[in-house]
C-alpha cells in the first residue's frame, strides 16, 4: 500500500513555462515532506523541504505548497529550465510528531522533460 | 558530487550468492541510510545507522544485514540472493539521527544472473 503517491509518471513543459509536480499522502503522522531531483546514474539530490506547520516554502525558483486537509504537496517550478529535465521524487516522514520511525517514504517519482 | 561515496558501481553475480556494499557518508555525518529501488519503484527504505548503532528498520529482508563500523562508513551485506534482487542501492547520509537532508551517493547497481 503505497503511502506516498506520484500519479504522474511523466511530464513535458516548455521552457520558460511553470512546472507543477503533484504528490498525496495517506499517512496523517506525516508532518515533513522533501522533494529530491535524480538525474540518469546519479543519486537524488535534494531540492527542496516544508513542515506541516508551514503551507509554503520558497527557494529561488523553486515553491512547495502543502494542503494538509488534502493530504496533497505540490512542487513549482518557475521558469522551467531544460537543466530542469529529471525525476522528482517526493518523500515523507513523520518526524516533529516522532511516532518512533525516523524513515522517509519515497513516491515512485515523475519524469519531469522541459522542452527548449 | 555530494560527498557520499559508494562501491562498487555495478556489481554482476548469480543466484545463491552474496556481496557485500560499501558506503562511505560525508565528512561529520553520523547517520547513514540505505535504499533498494527496483525497477519502476520508489527508494525503498531498508535501514539507518546513527553512529554505529540501528536506528531505524525498512522494509529490509532478512537475507539482508548492515552494520556501521567506528569509522562510520556503512556495509550492506546481502545474501542467498535471487533475480529479484537486482537493483540499484542507494547510501543516503545525514549529520543527525532525525528526518532531515540526507545526502545520496551515486548508488550500487546490482544484477543477479
Amino acid at each position: 500500500d503505497q503511502q506516498v503517491k506520484q500519479n504522474s509518471p511523466s511530464l513535458s513543459v516548455q521552457e520558460g513555462r511553470i512546472s507543477i509536480l503533484n504528490c498525496d499522502y495517506t499517512n496523517s503522522m506525516f508532518d515533513y515532506f522533501l522533494w529530491y531531483k535524480k538525474y540518469p546514474a546519479e543519486g537524488p539530490t535534494f531540492l527542496i523541504s516544508i513542515s506541516s506547520i508551514k503551507d509554503k516554502n520558497e527557494d529561488g525558483r523553486f515553491t512547495v505548497f502543502l494542503n494538509k486537509s488534502a493530504k496533497h504537496l505540490s512542487l513549482h517550478i518557475v521558469p522551467s529550465q531544460p537543466g530542469d529535465s529529471a525525476v522528482y521524487f517526493c518523500a515523507a516522514s513523520p518526524r516533529i510528531s516522532g511516532a518512533g520511525s525516523y524513515q522517509l517514504t519515497f513516491g515512485k517519482g515523475t519524469k519531469l522533460s522541459v522542452i527548449p | 558530487d555530494s560527498g557520499v561515496t559508494q562501491t562498487p558501481k555495478h556489481l554482476i553475480t548469480a543466484t545463491g550468492q552474496r556481496v557485500t556494499l560499501r558506503c562511505s557518508p560525508r565528512s561529520g555525518d553520523l547517520s547513514v541510510y540505505w535504499y533498494q529501488q527496483s525497477l519502476d519503484q520508489g527508494l525503498q527504505f531498508l535501514i539507518q545507522y546513527y553512529n554505529g548503532e540501528e536506528r531505524a528498520k525498512g522494509n529490509i529482508l532478512e537475507r539482508f544485514s548492515a552494520q556501521q563500523f567506528p569509522d562510520l562508513h556503512s556495509e550492506l551485506n546481502l545474501s542467498s540472493l535471487e533475480l529479484g534482487d537486482s537493483a540499484l542501492y542507494f547510501c543516503a547520509s545525514s549529520v543527525a539521527w532525525v528526518i532531515d537532508e540526507q545526502f545520496f551517493g551515486p548508488g550500487t547497481r546490482l544484477t543477479v544472473l
